[in-house]
């Protein structure tokens, strides 16, 4: 059974850092890409960062690039989101999820992890 | 950067009732297209991926289809767990990234 854990959120300050983890199983995680997501509270779905399934190739959202930075260790079949320059605009549920067989699409997601950026 | 558009924004039906769900890109993504429904409180559950084809265990009211810029997603007969809302999403090689629309609510 594939399953998908993320972990690590919280309440940060603003300009705050935070690392978020997400660990998998179930499946061959080395041979598929990773992405993160999220979702503020009430609004809708928010593309954040992917990662390739080596590790060598990663996104970002422009809401996010310069400050968010993802990788993974395959050994511990774990991907990573470091969160640094906080800001109250990133308080959302990330959500880690696992890229279809061909990257078309997201076939599982985590339960989430809160972030609340507040002073 | 390819913008989706999804409408409308609340549909107010019946269970029994065939639901039609839009989502239109801002330039052509080929069949690169995907639906998700998200229940509250719940997570993000893929029904479609490459426009029309069914995820596992997704039964078979649920259809998908389009290709180029206008996407549909059509519900045969709703069913009471179906309220929901849903989202449409594409995949881009450049700029590398996702895109969601902004969502379709089914009520009640």
């Amino acid at each position: 059974e594939v399953q998908v854990l993320e972990s690590g959120g919280g309440l940060v300050q603003p300009g705050g850092s935070l690392r978020l983890s997400c660990a998998a199983s179930g499946f061959s995680f080395g041979n598929y890409a990773m992405s993160w997501v999220r979702q503020a509270p009430g609004r809708g779905l928010e593309w954040v960062s992917g990662i390739s399934s080596n590790g060598g190739n990663t996104y970002y959202a422009d809401s996010v690039k310069g400050r968010f930075t993802v990788s993974r260790d395959n050994s511990k079949n774990t991907v990573y989101l470091q969160m640094n320059s906080l800001r109250a605009e990133d308080t959302a549920i990330y959500y880690c999820a696992k890229d279809r067989a061909y990257g078309e699409a997201f076939d599982y997601w985590g339960q989430g992890t809160l972030v609340t950026v507040s002073s | 950067e390819i913008v989706l558009t999804q409408s409308p924004g609340t549909l107010s039906l019946s269970p029994g009732e065939r639901a039609t769900l839009s989502c239109r890109a801002s330039q052509s993504v080929s069949n690169y297209l995907a639906w998700y429904q998200q229940k509250p409180g719940q997570v993000p559950r893929l029904l479609i991926y490459d426009a029309s084809n069914r995820a596992t265990g997704i039964p078979a009211r649920f259809s998908g289809s389009g290709s180029g810029t206008d996407f549909t997603l059509t519900i045969s007969s709703l069913e009471p767990e179906d309220f929901a809302v849903y989202y449409c999403q594409h995949r881009s090689n450049w700029p590398p990234g996702w895109t969601f629309g902004q969502g379709t609510k089914v009520e009640i």
